[in-house]
């Protein structure tokens, strides 16, 4: 069992739609980053919360980090082809140990 | 060049052979990472550098030896790998140790690691 799940582990829709990503565990985090990994590429950071409840928004992309510090969500509006990628969740328990998940592989057609 | 920087992009290798992994950071931080990425699975942090001593070592198998000769440069070299070490190595760097989250980890494209 993997310390964080992501869900859905493939996500493939029409571009203009909406989608929501999760990111779950059982585990509590200080804090949690969203990144975003294209093809041939590493992952880029989008965000990083820190605070159980907070909201964070970047252009079309919402991320909430929930109330127990346990989940998250990435919330994309009007997806766009360029929103394709590998959306990935990371976890920094107060150990400072981090893991991340498996990913949500995003596919976004014109 | 800017950013993090890795060679060979691609690798196909045998189990006998002996080749080595190189990445090179120009963000002037003073730690860098190697993951390992499989299909499917969680990135897996196999080594931590902070100004060049090794911090951190997840269990990872001794065929796998790590590198870093100075805070620019890190190297992974292999010897005698398996098939099942197919897979995205992937070099990162921070400003410091990411026991911070303040310290966003900048990461190499990878290499694409192929055993036969």
């Amino acid at each position: 069992t993997q310390l964080l799940e992501q869900s859905p582990q493939f996500l493939s829709i029409q571009e203009g739609e909406n989608l929501t990503v999760y990111c779950n565990s059982s585990s509590v985090f200080s804090s949690l980053q969203w990144y975003r990994q294209e093809p041939g590429e590493g992952p880029v950071l989008l965000v990083t919360v820190v605070t159980g409840g907070e909201v964070k928004k970047l252009k079309r992309l919402t991320f909430q980090f929930g109330d127990a510090r346990k989940d998250s969500s990435l919330h994309i509006t009007a997806a766009q082809p360029g929103d394709t990628g590998l959306y990935l969740c990371a976890g920094k328990r107060n150990n400072n140990d981090m893991r991340f998940g498996a990913g949500t592989r995003l596919t976004v057609k014109p | 060049e800017t950013g993090v920087t890795q060679t060979p992009r691609h690798l196909v290798m045998g189990m006998t052979n002996k080749k080595s992994l190189k990445c090179e950071q120009h963000l002037g931080h003073n730690a860098m990472y190697w993951y390992k990425q499989s299909a499917k699975k969680p990135l897996e942090l196999m080594f931590v550098y902070s100004l060049e001593e090794r911090v951190e070592n997840n269990s990872v198998p001794s065929r796998f030896s790590p590198e870093c000769p100075n805070s620019s440069h890190l190297f992974l070299h292999l010897h005698t790998l398996q098939p099942e070490d197919s897979a995205l190595y992937l070099c990162a760097s921070s400003q410091g140790v990411a026991g911070g989250f303040t310290d966003t980890q900048y990461f190499g494209p990878g290499t694409r690691l192929t055993v036969l």
